[in-house]
């Protein structure tokens, strides 16, 4: 059964740093893993979806990496903004399963 | 487009009542999901329809129903409403089954 975590729980940065968020998956046979954001009281935002063929998705200032063989993938923030305070959840897909999602990471960036 | 949309935002109920969820999707999707969402526990999938006119059972489904209306409507009923139902409820559509998964902005439900 795929298991997905997400360490830390919390992070706080400083306004401009540039950030690493961690995900880790159990079962390595994924289709494809998917990062959304998430705002205090509102839905998920899809940020990047990465198939399992490709090793890294970019969309401005987020980089979205994937590495099948260690189970992990990362998602790079560049020169951060108070408004990327969110939490971040990732989630995989792996055979007949639908999403498995991990708990999120909250990021706090402070100006 | 509206994306996909939820209907009612804050809902309470008593124990033992009943009601219905509604979610909508203008996106032509083909799969459907129910979501519910609690602290410590994250998202967990309740049930899911990859197309219309099948529904799957997923993570978490007893307490719960599910009617996939037609393509754009995926419905979610709670028979008798208990305290342990109390939490957050998300919808969501997607191209199909491996597809990008994308979000209603969620309903949450109380149960006293």
């Amino acid at each position: 059964k795929q298991e997905v975590t997400q360490i830390p729980a919390a992070l706080s940065v400083p306004e401009g740093e540039n950030l690493v968020l961690n995900c880790s998956f159990t079962d390595s046979a994924i289709y494809n893993l998917q990062w959304f954001r998430q705002d205090p009281g509102k839905g998920l935002t899809s940020l990047l979806l990465i198939q399992s063929s490709q090793r890294e998705q970019t969309s401005g200032r987020l980089n979205a990496s994937l590495d099948k063989s260690s189970g992990r993938s990362t998602l790079y923030i560049a020169a951060s903004q108070p408004g990327d305070s969110a939490t971040y959840l990732c989630a995989a897909h792996s055979g007949n399963t639908p999403l498995v999602f991990g708990k999120g990471t909250r990021l706090s960036v402070i100006a | 487009n509206a994306g996909v949309t939820q209907t009612p935002k804050f809902q309470v109920l008593k124990t033992g009542q009943s009601m219905t969820l509604q979610c909508a999707q203008d996106m032509n999707h083909n799969s459907m999901y129910w979501y519910r969402q609690d602290p410590g526990m994250g998202l967990r999938l309740i049930y899911y329809s990859a197309s219309e006119g099948t529904t799957d059972k997923g993570e978490v489904p007893n307490g719960y129903n599910v009617s996939r209306l037609n393509k754009r409507e995926f419905s979610l009923r709670l028979e008798s409403a208990a305290p342990s139902q109390t939490s957050v409820y998300f919808c969501a559509s997607s191209e199909g089954p491996y597809y990008e998964q994308y979000f209603g902005p969620g309903t949450r439900l109380t149960v006293t």
